[in-house]
């Protein structure tokens, strides 16, 4: 069953904390994607992947940090220095760099 | 000007009426066009995408596209209360980047 994964759900940090979401997909697509959603704010680009080993940072990657050592995985790091994390992460791939996207389920961050 | 503009609602319209839902975008170059559908809560999910001038219709949906207006638009038919959701039009930016997302448009039908 083909798709796009992300864990966990729900994800409650304190302050000063790094915390990793995780993004697989089985799709075999090239390129991945993060994106965070806040209300009313619409999708922002954190990162995003075209090739393995290589990533480039998206409009808000301030704070945030990602690897892509294999191609069926993305995880993106929220770190302690980024101020305010609360928001519905989104993880997305698509065969190649261009074209339409498609979404993972989503984690939700909150920040205590 | 934002690369990609949409009137973030909400829009009402009642039950087995058209909705009419409207994107504009900046650059000029664009040359494919994404529809994504948003429920609260859920992540966004592709209904429909358009690369050449004119319409292009899937069931109730139907995307039309107008690149010397630099707009593209989405109609649903006889909608449903299950159509009540997120709308939100995306658009590639130059080169082989990522789309760029509008804020999107809420969508209310009223049963």
């Amino acid at each position: 069953d083909g798709g796009i994964t992300q864990s966990p759900k729900y994800l409650f940090r304190k302050e000063g904390q790094n915390v990793t979401l995780s993004c697989e997909q089985n799709l075999n697509h090239d390129a991945m994607y993060w994106y965070r959603q806040d209300p009313g704010q619409g999708l922002r680009l954190i990162y995003y992947s075209q090739i393995v080993n290589d990533f480039q940072k998206g409009d808000i990657a301030e704070g945030y940090s990602v690897s892509r050592e294999k191609k069926e995985s993305f995880p993106l790091t929220v770190t302690s220095a980024q101020k305010n994390p609360t928001a519905f992460y989104l993880c997305a791939s698509s065969v190649t760099g261009v074209g339409e996207q498609f979404f993972g389920p989503g984690t939700r961050l909150t920040v205590l | 000007q934002k690369e990609v503009e949409q009137n973030s609602g909400p829009l009402s319209v009642p039950e087995g009426a058209i909705a009419s839902l409207n994107c504009t975008y900046s650059d000029r170059g664009s040359q494919s066009f994404f529809w994504y559908r948003q429920y609260s809560g859920k992540s966004p999910e592709l209904i429909m995408f358009i690369y050449s001038n004119g319409d292009k219709e899937d069931g109730r949906f139907t995307a039309q596209l107008n690149k010397a207006s630099q707009y593209v638009s989405l109609l649903i038919r006889d909608s449903q209360p299950s159509d009540s959701a997120t709308y939100l039009c995306a658009v590639p930016r130059t080169g082989n980047t990522p789309l760029v997302f509008g804020k999107g448009t809420r969508l209310s039908v009223i049963a």
